[in-house]
């Protein structure tokens, strides 16, 4: 049982290049969360899936994308990158968005060069 | 727009020592959840507390919520080096969890 699980662990980007962040979860939830960590900041919300099929915006989702692939999967996706998208990226589940406790991967650290 | 602070942003004590770290917001919420992080990993889940002027006990943690439903805090007692790491209150406002930017704690042995 893994838990949340995300890849890759450290990626380097020049600004203007894409990439997607692959997150999955072996826990049956329901609900699922990108966030960003930067210093001073804490976690902010970028997207998420309350159920397979939607998703919505959370606080900043400028400059990125979502897909729910499956119950299982939430990918974010980088389209075009911006040295301020320099963060550690968290993924995170919940058995539903009303229970809000949430189970979150190892993270993703990324810069933008 | 509610304002959230985690105070002291950094707290660095002696083994054995105890401590407690504060999280207070500018407007009323439903619930809240204390989460730690260790270095290079992602925050885990301590408690949630969900009525106001409850206090939950998880070991040597003691998590107590505001009457007012304002404010939480955690109290550790006889810290250990194991309890290094970022301590995140959560608020929920509403259908929105809120995070605070956290209080770093270093315990020395």
């Amino acid at each position: 049982n893994a838990g949340v699980t995300q890849t890759p662990k450290f990626q380097v980007l020049k600004t203007g290049q894409s990439m997607t962040l692959q997150c999955a979860q072996d826990m049956n939830h329901n609900s699922m969360y990108w966030y960003r960590q930067d210093p001073g900041m804490g976690l902010r919300l970028i997207y998420y899936s309350a159920s397979e099929g939607t998703t919505d915006k959370g606080e900043v989702p400028n400059g990125y994308n979502v897909s729910r692939l499956n119950k299982r999967e939430f990918s974010l996706r980088l389209e075009s990158a911006a040295p301020s998208q320099t963060s550690v990226y968290f993924c995170a589940s919940s058995e539903a968005v009303q229970t809000y406790e949430q189970y979150f991967g190892p993270g993703t650290r990324l810069t933008v060069t | 727009t509610q304002l959230l602070e985690q105070s002291p942003q950094f707290l660095s004590i002696q083994e054995g020592e105890n401590l407690t770290v504060y999280c207070n917001s500018s407007s009323v919420f439903s619930s809240l959840q204390w989460y730690r992080q260790e270095p290079g990993e992602g925050p885990v889940l301590l408690v949630t507390v969900v009525t106001g002027g409850e206090v939950k006990k998880l070991k040597r943690l003691t998590f107590q919520f505001g009457d007012a439903r304002k404010d939480s805090s955690l109290h550790i007692t006889a810290a250990q080096t194991g309890d290094t790491g970022l301590y995140l209150c959560a608020p929920r406002y509403g259908n929105k969890l809120v995070f605070g930017a956290g209080t770093i704690l270093r315990v020395k042995s």
